[in-house]
């Protein structure tokens, strides 16, 4: 069974300042891998996945990942960042020619201050 | 046009009364869950129903019973209300079935709070 891992429960940041929030997946098969955003009170929506090819995604609102194979990672990514920016963010994955299920780590809660 | 709706919003009850929520969507999806997020945020998963075929049923208390009277609608129905059970839950949807299914992006609803008392 497929598991998600986000080591960091919190990361606080100035505004402008370059975040990493971190992924990391366990999965006995091959896998399909999604960031999530919850803003406060609202559902989640899609910030960008990977499904195959390159391994560098691309997604809404400047944010990037990189899906590295070998240390079982799906580490999210912004240059810089704004105080719109602050939100629950979740890392998830899904087993390919599975089922539907997808499973998501905990969250890391961003926090980007003035 | 709300893609994915849930109603109530919020719901405020007392222990041992029996709920509904219901869920809605309007994108033509074959696929619907309920997820339910506890006060530390953690999501899980709790039913999906494609095509009115149930296919995911996690460790859920018998209390909780999904309904799908068709492809576009996913009631959940609590029955018995526990201290345990307040919590934020999600309906979603996704388009597709089969092999690839895993591949599919959720569409959320924003979420009902149930908080019983």
């Amino acid at each position: 069974a497929q598991s998600v891992t986000q080591l960091d429960s919190q990361v606080p940041v100035f505004e402008e300042a370059p975040v990493e929030l971190r992924c990391n997946y366990s999965s006995s098969v091959s896998v399909y891998l999604f960031w999530y955003v919850q803003y406060p009170n609202q559902g989640l929506q899609l910030l960008l996945k990977y499904l195959s090819g390159s391994t560098l995604v691309k997604g809404i609102n400047g944010f990037e990942a990189e899906f590295n194979k070998s240390q079982t990672s799906f580490h999210l990514r912004k240059p810089s960042v704004h105080i719109s920016d602050t939100a629950e963010y979740f890392c998830a994955v899904s087993e390919r020619g599975s089922n539907y299920k997808l499973t998501f780590g905990k969250g890391t809660l961003l926090t980007v201050n003035p | 046009d709300t893609a994915v709706s849930q109603t109530p919003k919020y719901l405020v009850t007392q222990m041992g009364n029996d709920k509904s929520i219901k869920c809605e969507q309007n994108l033509g999806h074959d696929t619907m869950y309920w997820y339910k997020q506890d006060s530390k945020k953690f999501l899980k998963i709790m039913f999906s129903y494609n095509n009115k075929e149930l296919i995911i049923n996690e460790t859920v208390p018998n209390r909780f019973s999904p309904k799908s009277p068709d492809k576009a609608h996913l009631n959940l129905h609590i029955n018995s209300l526990e201290l345990g059970d307040s919590a934020v839950y999600f309906c979603a949807s996704s388009q597709g079935s089969g092999r690839a299914s895993g591949a599919n992006v959720l569409t959320f609803g924003a979420g009902s709070r149930l908080t019983v008392l």
